[in-house]
């Protein structure tokens, strides 16, 4: 069964650090362009970043330059997003996806950013 | 960036009518050289994470029911729900993937049974 399943959400204090995986299984998965997606509570669908196959390129959203990381370790068929000085704004459900577009999605982790 | 902007941002529809949803983009997403229109629509359903059921504008994704279609070229999209049937209730969302970074979406429409 292809899948994907994120962990590593949870609440954290603004200015404060997180680190989220994503485990795929189920399809090569260092064939596919990989993708962090997040939704804020009761909003609309934002791209975060993607990263190609061999890690050897990545593209991010305005907002989260230089404060985020995305990479991959296809040995472990994992995707990662490192999150630095987050931000209230950064709260929300952050998916990982496969491709563009994304035709594989996890279900999500949700992150709270809050004192 | 591409902005991406749908409309409307909610519509009601009666069982077994037709749905239309638009979407406009800022600027082509239309690659001439292999003539693909760069769009993508997804379905959110409460409580999930999106579905994509159309890629290139017009296809179809595996197991996605035929009443779903899309339409349209360059920067005018429609995505039409022929029929309604009452698991469809959802958000859907356009998306291009012409321009990156940023891949964007559009705002949503809610879909509603009247």
């Amino acid at each position: 069964e292809v899948q994907l399943v994120e962990s590593g959400g949870g609440l954290v204090q603004p200015g404060g650090s997180l680190r989220l995986s994503c485990a795929a299984s189920g399809f090569t998965f260092s064939s596919y362009w990989m993708t962090w997606v997040r939704q804020a509570p009761g909003k609309g669908l934002e791209w975060v970043a993607n990263i190609k196959q061999d890690g050897s390129e990545n593209y991010y959203v305005n907002s989260v330059k230089g404060r985020f990381t995305i990479s991959r370790d296809n040995a472990k068929n994992s995707l990662y997003l490192q999150m630095n000085s987050l931000r209230a704004e950064d709260t929300a459900v952050y998916y990982c996806a496969t491709g563009n577009p994304s035709g594989v999605w996890g279900k999500g982790t949700t992150v709270t950013v809050s004192s | 960036d591409i902005v991406m902007t749908q409309s409307p941002d909610s519509l009601a529809v009666s069982l077994g009518e037709r749905a239309t949803i638009n979407c406009k983009s800022s600027r082509s997403v239309l690659y001439r050289s292999n003539n693909k229109n760069y769009l993508a629509w997804y379905q959110q359903k409460p409580g999930q994470p999106p579905k994509l059921l159309i890629s290139w504008a017009s296809t179809r994704e595996s197991g996605v029911p035929d009443r779903f279609s899309g339409s349209g070229s360059e920067t005018d999209f429609t995505l039409t729900i022929s029929s309604l049937q009452a698991e469809d209730v959802a958000v859907y969302f356009c998306q291009q993937y012409y321009s990156t970074p940023p891949l964007t979406f559009g705002g949503g429409t809610k879909v509603e049974i009247k």
